[in-house]
């Protein structure tokens, strides 16, 4: 069954640094998406990817965020300059086209900001 | 804006049904999903409901649509130790392919032998 994967599945990183999280969508998806959840709260949607351009951003993706599909497979979320509060689980998706397009998520990636 | 709420706990005895429920405030939501998550795991889909219809059977799930209310429900019929997990309510605004989902906070379920 194809699935979504993301790496690594736990980061610590010191505050001020950069992260790169990566993801591998399921293949023929065209539609790709990250999610954050701190811990003890609401999954919440961050941006939205379709045809190489953010089709959705929320208010979270501020300019220390940034995403990229910079070849023909993986989807990669950056924060510039991590805080604290930047700590939690960040889950990648990926949809199809169509009228129903449910979205498969990964596994997760924790990021520990210290 | 849209919300979904949900339970934080629930807890359920082996064999018994299992009712979660969700309530949300977005009136134009179209989809509604049940997402599943087991320790150290993603968000796996169980099962969704078109806004359109009151209820979907699917092997032990019945989700339940009260659209007038804006309640969602899933229950699990004869539930086992390895439903134990958390349960997430989410809703989708419009049919276009790449609509966000909004999420619940979980329900957490334990099932006691």
């Amino acid at each position: 069954e194809p699935e979504v994967t993301q790496t690594p599945s736990h980061q610590v990183t010191q505050m001020g640094q950069e992260v790169i999280l990566r993801c591998v969508p399921i293949s023929n998806h065209l539609y790709f998406y990250w999610y954050r959840q701190i811990l003890g709260q609401k999954v919440e949607f961050l941006v939205s990817f379709y045809n190489n351009e953010i089709s959705e951003k929320s208010e979270i993706f501020d300019d220390q965020f940034s995403v990229e599909r910079p070849d023909g497979s993986n989807f990669t979320l950056k924060i510039r300059s991590t805080k604290l509060e930047d700590s939690a689980m960040y889950f990648c998706a990926s949809s199809g086209e169509g009228l129903f397009t449910e979205a498969f998520f990964g596994q997760g990636t924790r990021l520990t900001v210290v | 804006g849209e919300d979904v709420e949900q339970s934080l706990f629930l807890s359920v005895r082996e064999g018994d049904s299992s009712v979660i429920n969700c309530t949300y405030t977005d009136s134009s939501s179209t989809y509604l999903y049940w997402y599943k998550q087991e320790p150290g795991a993603g968000l796996q889909l169980l099962t969704y409901i078109f806004s359109n219809m009151d209820m979907k059977q699917d092997q032990r799930l019945t989700v339940l649509l009260n659209k007038k209310d804006k309640h969602l429900s899933l229950r699990i019929a004869d539930t086992q130790t390895g439903d134990s997990a958390i349960y997430f309510c989410a809703e989708r605004t419009g049919i276009a392919a790449g609509n966000k989902l909004t999420f619940g906070g979980g329900t957490r379920v334990l099932v006691k032998p």
